[in-house]
Protein backbone atom coordinates (compact mmCIF):
# COMPACT_ATOMS: atom_id res chain seq x y z
CA UNK A 1 0.00 0.00 0.00
CA UNK A 2 1.24 3.19 -1.04
CA UNK A 3 1.23 6.00 1.84
CA UNK A 4 0.99 9.07 0.04
CA UNK A 5 0.19 8.56 -4.04
CA UNK A 6 -0.22 10.97 -6.74
CA UNK A 7 -2.48 10.39 -9.96
CA UNK A 8 -1.40 10.89 -12.91
CA UNK A 9 2.61 10.53 -12.64
CA UNK A 10 3.40 12.08 -15.88
CA UNK A 11 0.98 15.15 -17.47
CA UNK A 12 1.92 16.31 -21.05
CA UNK A 13 -0.38 19.29 -22.17
CA UNK A 14 -0.65 22.67 -24.21
CA UNK A 15 -0.53 25.93 -22.91
CA UNK A 16 -3.64 27.49 -22.00
CA UNK A 17 -5.20 24.35 -20.77
CA UNK A 18 -6.37 23.69 -17.24
CA UNK A 19 -5.27 20.33 -15.61
CA UNK A 20 -5.64 18.57 -11.62
CA UNK A 21 -3.39 16.26 -9.82
CA UNK A 22 -4.69 14.60 -7.32
CA UNK A 23 -2.87 12.96 -3.95
CA UNK A 24 -4.39 10.90 -1.23
CA UNK A 25 -2.36 9.79 1.69
CA UNK A 26 -3.61 6.20 3.74
CA UNK A 27 -1.43 7.55 7.11
CA UNK A 28 -3.89 9.05 8.89
CA UNK A 29 -1.85 12.55 9.17
CA UNK A 30 -3.79 15.70 9.42
CA UNK A 31 -1.54 17.84 7.09
CA UNK A 32 -0.90 17.84 3.56
CA UNK A 33 1.25 19.90 1.00
CA UNK A 34 2.17 20.41 -2.51
CA UNK A 35 5.12 21.39 -3.48
CA UNK A 36 7.01 22.52 -6.75
CA UNK A 37 10.25 21.22 -7.99
CA UNK A 38 11.42 22.86 -10.84
CA UNK A 39 14.34 21.31 -13.27
CA UNK A 40 17.24 22.45 -11.06
CA UNK A 41 15.45 20.59 -8.52
CA UNK A 42 15.21 23.58 -6.38
CA UNK A 43 11.58 22.90 -3.93
CA UNK A 44 9.48 25.00 -3.48
CA UNK A 45 6.29 24.74 -1.10
CA UNK A 46 3.58 26.12 -2.52
CA UNK A 47 0.44 25.11 -0.19
CA UNK A 48 -0.80 23.27 2.66
CA UNK A 49 -3.57 22.40 4.85
CA UNK A 50 -4.73 21.28 8.01
CA UNK A 51 -7.67 18.85 8.69
CA UNK A 52 -9.11 20.47 5.27
CA UNK A 53 -8.38 23.84 6.33
CA UNK A 54 -5.63 25.96 4.37
CA UNK A 55 -2.70 26.98 6.54
CA UNK A 56 -0.14 27.82 4.21
CA UNK A 57 -0.53 29.56 1.15
CA UNK A 58 2.70 31.04 -0.06
CA UNK A 59 3.18 33.63 -3.70
CA UNK A 60 1.72 31.47 -6.00
CA UNK A 61 -0.26 32.59 -9.13
CA UNK A 62 -3.74 32.62 -8.49
CA UNK A 63 -4.25 29.60 -11.65
CA UNK A 64 -2.97 27.36 -9.00
CA UNK A 65 -6.47 26.07 -6.96
CA UNK A 66 -5.94 23.32 -4.03
CA UNK A 67 -8.58 21.45 -2.90
CA UNK A 68 -9.01 19.43 0.25
CA UNK A 69 -12.39 17.62 0.25
CA UNK A 70 -11.27 15.89 3.12
CA UNK A 71 -8.18 15.18 5.44
CA UNK A 72 -6.74 12.31 3.72
CA UNK A 73 -6.63 14.04 -0.11
CA UNK A 74 -5.52 16.94 -1.76
CA UNK A 75 -6.35 18.07 -5.06
CA UNK A 76 -4.47 20.85 -7.07
CA UNK A 77 -6.03 22.59 -10.10
CA UNK A 78 -4.11 24.44 -12.49
CA UNK A 79 -5.81 26.98 -14.91
CA UNK A 80 -4.34 28.40 -18.11
CA UNK A 81 -1.19 26.40 -18.01
CA UNK A 82 2.31 28.52 -19.12
CA UNK A 83 4.98 27.01 -20.11
CA UNK A 84 6.76 28.04 -16.68
CA UNK A 85 4.49 25.68 -14.92
CA UNK A 86 6.29 22.72 -16.15
CA UNK A 87 7.81 20.93 -13.53
CA UNK A 88 7.40 17.78 -10.95
CA UNK A 89 4.60 18.45 -7.87
CA UNK A 90 5.29 17.16 -5.37
CA UNK A 91 2.64 15.86 -2.52
CA UNK A 92 3.41 14.92 1.12
CA UNK A 93 1.97 14.69 4.59
CA UNK A 94 2.79 14.99 7.95
CA UNK A 95 0.89 15.16 11.47
CA UNK A 96 1.34 18.62 12.32
CA UNK A 97 2.71 18.05 16.14
CA UNK A 98 5.61 15.62 14.44
CA UNK A 99 7.85 18.46 13.49
CA UNK A 100 9.15 18.41 9.68
CA UNK A 101 8.58 14.73 8.68
CA UNK A 102 7.30 15.15 5.76
CA UNK A 103 6.20 11.53 3.36
CA UNK A 104 6.17 12.67 -0.48
CA UNK A 105 4.65 10.80 -2.83
CA UNK A 106 6.33 9.98 -5.90
CA UNK A 107 5.39 13.28 -7.71
CA UNK A 108 3.72 13.96 -10.90
CA UNK A 109 5.80 15.38 -13.67
CA UNK A 110 3.70 17.96 -15.54
CA UNK A 111 4.59 18.98 -19.24
CA UNK A 112 3.66 22.34 -20.59
CA UNK A 113 3.82 22.19 -24.53
CA UNK B 1 11.57 34.14 7.51
CA UNK B 2 14.15 31.43 7.33
CA UNK B 3 16.60 30.12 4.56
CA UNK B 4 18.46 27.34 3.58
CA UNK B 5 21.85 27.16 1.47
CA UNK B 6 23.88 24.09 0.79
CA UNK B 7 27.26 25.18 -0.69
CA UNK B 8 27.60 22.78 -3.03
CA UNK B 9 25.25 21.34 -5.66
CA UNK B 10 27.50 18.18 -6.89
CA UNK B 11 29.93 16.60 -4.66
CA UNK B 12 31.30 13.31 -6.38
CA UNK B 13 33.04 10.74 -4.67
CA UNK B 14 34.79 7.12 -4.96
CA UNK B 15 33.23 4.43 -3.43
CA UNK B 16 34.42 3.84 0.22
CA UNK B 17 35.82 7.79 0.48
CA UNK B 18 34.17 9.60 3.49
CA UNK B 19 31.71 12.47 2.57
CA UNK B 20 30.47 15.31 4.01
CA UNK B 21 27.47 17.69 2.12
CA UNK B 22 27.06 21.29 3.97
CA UNK B 23 24.69 22.95 4.94
CA UNK B 24 23.76 26.30 6.45
CA UNK B 25 21.00 28.30 7.74
CA UNK B 26 19.25 31.83 8.77
CA UNK B 27 16.51 31.76 10.74
CA UNK B 28 15.92 34.64 13.39
CA UNK B 29 14.03 32.30 15.54
CA UNK B 30 14.78 28.82 16.89
CA UNK B 31 14.64 26.18 14.16
CA UNK B 32 14.26 22.40 13.62
CA UNK B 33 16.86 21.35 11.02
CA UNK B 34 16.33 18.44 8.61
CA UNK B 35 17.99 16.12 5.71
CA UNK B 36 16.17 14.51 3.43
CA UNK B 37 16.95 11.93 0.72
CA UNK B 38 15.73 12.17 -2.87
CA UNK B 39 16.66 9.07 -5.02
CA UNK B 40 15.94 9.09 -8.85
CA UNK B 41 12.57 9.16 -9.86
CA UNK B 42 11.30 9.22 -6.59
CA UNK B 43 10.05 11.57 -3.69
CA UNK B 44 11.76 12.68 -0.60
CA UNK B 45 12.41 10.69 2.43
CA UNK B 46 13.78 11.96 5.89
CA UNK B 47 17.20 10.94 6.92
CA UNK B 48 17.77 12.58 9.85
CA UNK B 49 15.92 15.36 12.16
CA UNK B 50 17.09 17.57 14.85
CA UNK B 51 14.78 18.83 16.95
CA UNK B 52 16.65 19.11 20.79
CA UNK B 53 18.87 17.38 22.63
CA UNK B 54 22.14 16.17 21.08
CA UNK B 55 23.62 17.74 18.70
CA UNK B 56 24.56 14.57 17.09
CA UNK B 57 22.23 12.68 15.19
CA UNK B 58 22.26 9.86 13.50
CA UNK B 59 20.52 7.81 10.46
CA UNK B 60 19.77 3.77 10.65
CA UNK B 61 22.17 3.96 6.97
CA UNK B 62 25.33 5.11 8.66
CA UNK B 63 24.82 9.13 8.00
CA UNK B 64 25.04 11.52 10.68
CA UNK B 65 24.55 15.47 11.37
CA UNK B 66 26.08 17.76 13.89
CA UNK B 67 24.20 20.76 14.72
CA UNK B 68 26.23 23.79 14.97
CA UNK B 69 24.28 26.89 16.57
CA UNK B 70 26.83 29.01 16.31
CA UNK B 71 27.99 28.23 12.91
CA UNK B 72 24.12 28.10 12.10
CA UNK B 73 25.61 25.07 9.96
CA UNK B 74 24.23 21.63 9.67
CA UNK B 75 26.66 19.45 7.79
CA UNK B 76 25.91 15.90 6.89
CA UNK B 77 28.57 13.29 6.91
CA UNK B 78 29.51 9.72 6.24
CA UNK B 79 32.47 7.75 7.15
CA UNK B 80 32.37 5.31 4.05
CA UNK B 81 30.02 6.09 1.04
CA UNK B 82 28.22 2.98 -1.48
CA UNK B 83 27.11 3.35 -4.58
CA UNK B 84 23.73 3.00 -3.06
CA UNK B 85 24.21 6.61 -1.65
CA UNK B 86 23.69 8.50 -5.15
CA UNK B 87 20.94 10.48 -4.57
CA UNK B 88 19.98 14.25 -4.14
CA UNK B 89 20.40 15.56 -0.82
CA UNK B 90 18.44 18.09 0.66
CA UNK B 91 18.88 20.30 3.82
CA UNK B 92 16.06 22.05 5.71
CA UNK B 93 14.77 23.73 8.45
CA UNK B 94 11.31 24.54 10.31
CA UNK B 95 10.40 27.22 12.63
CA UNK B 96 9.73 25.89 16.20
CA UNK B 97 6.06 28.50 15.67
CA UNK B 98 5.28 26.84 12.36
CA UNK B 99 6.79 23.77 12.50
CA UNK B 100 4.65 22.76 9.24
CA UNK B 101 6.42 25.09 6.82
CA UNK B 102 9.73 23.63 5.73
CA UNK B 103 11.77 25.59 3.81
CA UNK B 104 14.24 22.98 1.79
CA UNK B 105 17.98 23.90 0.16
CA UNK B 106 19.04 23.49 -3.28
CA UNK B 107 19.91 19.97 -3.18
CA UNK B 108 23.23 18.54 -3.52
CA UNK B 109 23.39 15.67 -6.02
CA UNK B 110 26.13 13.09 -4.37
CA UNK B 111 27.80 11.09 -7.02
CA UNK B 112 29.60 7.91 -6.35
CA UNK B 113 32.27 6.52 -8.49
CA UNK B 114 33.13 2.94 -8.50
Amino acid sequence: DTAVSQTPKYLVTQMGNDKSIKCEQNLGHDTMYWYKQDSKKFLKIMFSYNNKELIINETVPNRFSPKSPDKAHLNLHINSLELGDSAVYFCASSQLRQAGELFFGEGSRLTVL
Amino acid sequence: AQSVTQLDSQVPVFEEAPVELRCNYSSSVSVYLFWYVQYPNQGLQLLLKYLSGSTLVESINGFEAEFNKSQTSFHLRKPSVHISDTAEYFCAVSPYSSASKIIFGSGTRLSIRP
